[in-house]
């Protein structure tokens, strides 16, 4: 199995802010790499895909970039209904695996 | 719009199997991969397995003795039975869409609300 490791587990931060978090791969996943984000007793929901695509109805605030083992979401400007818990999934091969999630908190 | 809505008992015993139904609505079943995933509560996101409209399906090899997806075309359905349950199967399930039609190595693009499984005797 491909492990999919997210980096911060959790993280503090204001209105504003700017926010990156990182996933890495156990091998090389080219752009197989797709970002959600999760509230509070909700389905995830589908930020970005393909490492750096953006998902229609998603703010341009957000966005991915990397390919092979390494990844990143960017938040360019934090917003108080951003924060929630965010995921990682890799897509290229099964059984498609998940980061262990990044928390997003207000400081 | 796209819609899943999963249904099935909350509470199962253990040994017992776990049986859940997702229904589709506004769009067709056809053309399309479909996942279900799981989150035990407090913990993070499993994927189980997948079916296609045709029939083929692949399941995550940590469940695979144990899981079985299968859907009705007829009913705009797919299904999850996974057999001999324990209390760590206690989790949200969610049913979800691939996206794009025709491609399983996507991400989901809808999902359910998901359905709260816990066992317990």
């Amino acid at each position: 199995d491909i492990q999919v490791t997210q980096s911060p587990s959790s993280l503090s931060a204001s209105v504003g802010d700017r926010v990156t978090i990182t996933c890495r791969a156990s091998q090389s996943i080219s752009s197989y790499l797709n970002w959600y984000q999760q509230k509070s007793g909700k389905a995830p929901k589908l930020l970005i895909y393909g490492a750096s695509g953006l998902q229609s109805g998603v703010p341009s605030r957000f966005s991915g970039s990397g390919s092979g083992t390494d990844s990143t979401l960017t938040i360019s400007s934090l917003q108080p209904e951003d924060f929630a818990t965010y995921y990682c999934q890799q897509s290229y091969s099964s059984p498609y695996t998940f980061g262990q999630g990044t928390k997003l908190e207000i400081k | 719009q796209v819609q899943l809505q999963e249904s099935g008992p909350g509470l199962v015993k253990p040994s017992e199997t776990l049986s859940l139904t997702c229904t589709v609505s506004g769009g067709s079943i056809s053309s399309y991969y479909w996942s279900w995933i799981r989150q035990p509560p407090g913990k993070g996101l499993e994927w189980i397995g997948y079916i296609y409209y045709s029939g083929n399906t692949n399941y995550n090899p940590s469940l695979k003795s144990r899981v079985t997806i299968s859907l009705d075309t007829s009913k705009n359905q797919f299904s999850l039975k996974l057999t001999s349950v324990t209390a760590a199967d206690t989790a949200a399930y969610f049913c979800a869409r691939h996206k794009g039609a025709g491609h399983n190595l996507t991400p989901y693009d809808y999902w359910g609300q998901g359905t709260l499984v816990t066992v317990s005797s």
